[in-house]
């Protein structure tokens, strides 16, 4: 099983509708993070958390909210989808104490707005 | 962060060493260099990281030139499945984020 499961893998949504991809993990990681990627582009960090108490916008987070409900769980919220929102969306954990300090990241979660 | 440039794409021959350029010449004294790779839409996965000194791992090495501004990613003997943009990040270690540029497309010949 992987360490970061992301749910739904794919999801079509129409305008307007209200749209949450969840974030688990079994790395006992507190650093989590959200980051979109849009065709021939880099990952952009949406939102990030330190633990669970700690919530810190990325470079791109308007239009979302995030819920750290749990250290193993951070979910990702579009309160009204629109179409330019359309992309793929990738969850990440990492654990400050680790020697790499890299972040392990989860298959990611294809998202469609018409 | 300091920004980083990289080419936008290039070809290596299977077999072959592939040498993956990297500018950071705005690189602050306590950012490390970072490398990562993404296979086709999968989630970027970590390859090697340094400081100042050259670093080996089971995936590839990393040299960094004396002052810093620019490393190299070295892929010693490429295989097809290496084919995946490979994005080159600096960053401070105790921040933990990553922000990620475009990248090099590596296409992996046979």
């Amino acid at each position: 099983d992987a360490d970061v499961t992301q749910t739904p893998r794919n999801r079509i949504t129409k305008t307007g509708k209200r749209i949450m991809l969840e974030c688990s993990q079994t790395k006992g990681h507190d650093r989590m993070y959200w980051y979109r990627q849009d065709p021939g582009l880099g990952l952009r960090l949406i939102y990030y958390s330190f633990d669970v108490k700690d919530i810190n916008k990325g470079e791109i987070s308007d239009g979302y909210s995030v819920s750290r409900q749990a250290q193993a769980k951070f979910s990702l919220s579009l309160e009204s989808a629109i179409p330019n929102q359309t992309a793929l969306y990738f969850c990440a954990t990492s654990d400050p104490r680790g020697s790499t300090g890299e972040l392990f990241f989860g298959e990611g979660s294809r998202l469609t707005v018409l | 962060d300091a920004k980083t440039t990289q080419p936008p794409s290039m070809d290596c021959a299977e077999g072959r060493a592939a040498n993956l350029p990297c500018n950071h010449s705005t690189i602050s004294g306590n950012e490390y260099v970072y490398w990562y790779r993404q296979i086709h839409s999968q989630g970027p996965q970590y390859i090697i990281h340094g400081l100042k000194n050259n670093e080996t791992n089971e995936m590839a090495s990393l040299i960094i030139t004396e002052d810093r501004k620019s490393s190299t990613l070295i892929l010693p003997h490429a295989t097809l499945r290496d084919t995946a943009v490979y994005y080159c990040i600096v960053r401070v270690v105790s921040w933990g984020k990553l922000q990620f540029g475009a990248g090099t497309q590596v296409v992996v010949t046979p």
